[in-house]
Parts: structure tokens; C-alpha cells; sequence
């Protein structure tokens, strides 16, 4: 069945580093979704990116979508304190009507 | 204040008894969706519903059960049946689009069930 991995798993930065987490499904997506939850809470959603090759931002946040349709991007610019969670991806495929989440990234910043 | 809400919180069962979370949306939401997360993992579809009185299986549905009677909720049963039912349970919601296109999801503050 389809599958969205994410690398890495875990990443620790220092208040101030880039950091960068990578998004891959096994199959074409019509769209990809991100979205941060943080520690104890529910995922929220941070943007939908639809076009090949589309790159949007949000203030320090870069994400980006691959021209195959099948991977994806999420670069945070001088990390600070409260980037702290744990990002998801999530995919729609055309061959399903249900969108499949990624394994997720764990950020830790240390001030 | 619009949103969605899952009660309880916190909730304890013995083994072998059966337990429901409530999900509830005010959102006027068509779609409604069911995950289930363990600790460090992602998010695995149980049951959604794109429509009141359907719904379908996701991933992860044995020992599982939900209805959609209202299209304000959408509550789940977890049954004696499921064999490893200690997580935490997320309720979702999102405007169903045209042609099968997807919005975003919005989810609720998620029900931590324990099994002793």
C-alpha cells in the first residue's frame, strides 16, 4: 500500500541552526499537507501545497514540492525555542481518497 | 467558539470492556476521520466518514467500531476485541471539496486511553 516516510525521525538543533525535514511517498500525491504538533498536543495544519514544484513560506518556514509529485520539503530558518514538535506530512494520492500521514519529525531546539 | 471537542481527556478501562470516545464538531464539516497514535509514531487512520449514516474502514479498523448518525459526530468504540487499545485517540474534521479534493484537516484535543 501506499507509504509516506519522513527523515529523520529525531533532530536536535541549537536555538539559531537551519533545520530541514524530508518528506517521500511510494506513490504520486495530488497534494501534500504539513502540520506541527506540539508536545501533548494535536496536530495543526500549516499548508497545503498542490502544484509541481510549488514553494510557499511562512515567515522562517520554506516548504517545497517535488517535481515528481512524490516528495517534499519543510525548511525552518534559524530555529527558535518554540519551532519545538514534531512535523507531519501527509499526502493525498490519486488512487485513494484518504490522506496518509508521514512517520513524522521530532525537533528539539536547545536555547 | 467553533471547533472540535473529545471527552474524556483521560480515560482508564480494565481489559475486556468496551469504551467510546465522543467526537464532536461545530464546523459544519462534512468529513470526519478517526487516528490513532503511539507514542514517537505517526498518525494511523482507524474509520472516517465522508457523509452522515457512511463511513469507511482506514488502516487500522479491527477491534474498532464507529456511527455517524449526526453529522456533528462521529464517536468511536474501542472493543474487547482490539488487542493493544492504549494510545491516544485524535478525532479530525475538514470540509469535504469538490471532485475529491482535500482541505485541511482540523483535529481535536485527542482522547489518551489507557487499558490496565
Amino acid at each position: 500500500g501506499q507509504q509516506v516516510m519522513q527523515i529523520p525521525q529525531y533532530q536536535h538543533v541549537q536555538e539559531g541552526e537551519d533545520f530541514t525535514t524530508y518528506c517521500n511517498s511510494s506513490t504520486t500525491l495530488s497534494n501534500i499537507q504539513w502540520y506541527k504538533q506540539r508536545p501533548g498536543g494535536h496536530p495543526v495544519f500549516l499548508i497545503q501545497l498542490v502544484k509541481s514544484g510549488e514553494v510557499k513560506k511562512q515567515k522562517r518556514l520554506t516548504f517545497q514540492f517535488g517535481e515528481a509529485k512524490k516528495n517534499s520539503s519543510l525548511h525552518i530558518t534559524a530555529t527558535q525555542t518554540t519551532d519545538v514538535g514534531t512535523y507531519f506530512c501527509a499526502g493525498d494520492s490519486y488512487n485513494t481518497d484518504k490522506l496518509i500521514f508521514g512517520t513524522g519529525t521530532r525537533l528539539q531546539v536547545f536555547p | 467558539d467553533g471547533g472540535i471537542t473529545q471527552s474524556p481527556k483521560y480515560l482508564f478501562r480494565k481489559e475486556g470492556q468496551n469504551v467510546t470516545l465522543s467526537c464532536e464538531q461545530n464546523l459544519n464539516h462534512d468529513a470526519m476521520y478517526w487516528y490513532r497514535q503511539d507514542p514517537g509514531q505517526g498518525l494511523r487512520l482507524i474509520y472516517y466518514s465522508q457523509i452522515v449514516n457512511d463511513f469507511q474502514k482506514g488502516d487500522i479498523a479491527e477491534g474498532y467500531s464507529v456511527s455517524r448518525e449526526k453529522k456533528e459526530s462521529f464517536p468511536l468504540t474501542v472493543t474487547s476485541a482490539q488487542k493493544n487499545p492504549t494510545a491516544f485517540y485524535l478525532c479530525a474534521s475538514s470540509p469535504w471539496g469538490l471532485a475529491g479534493s482535500y482541505n485541511e484537516q482540523f483535529f481535536g484535543p485527542g482522547t489518551r486511553l489507557t487499558v490496565l
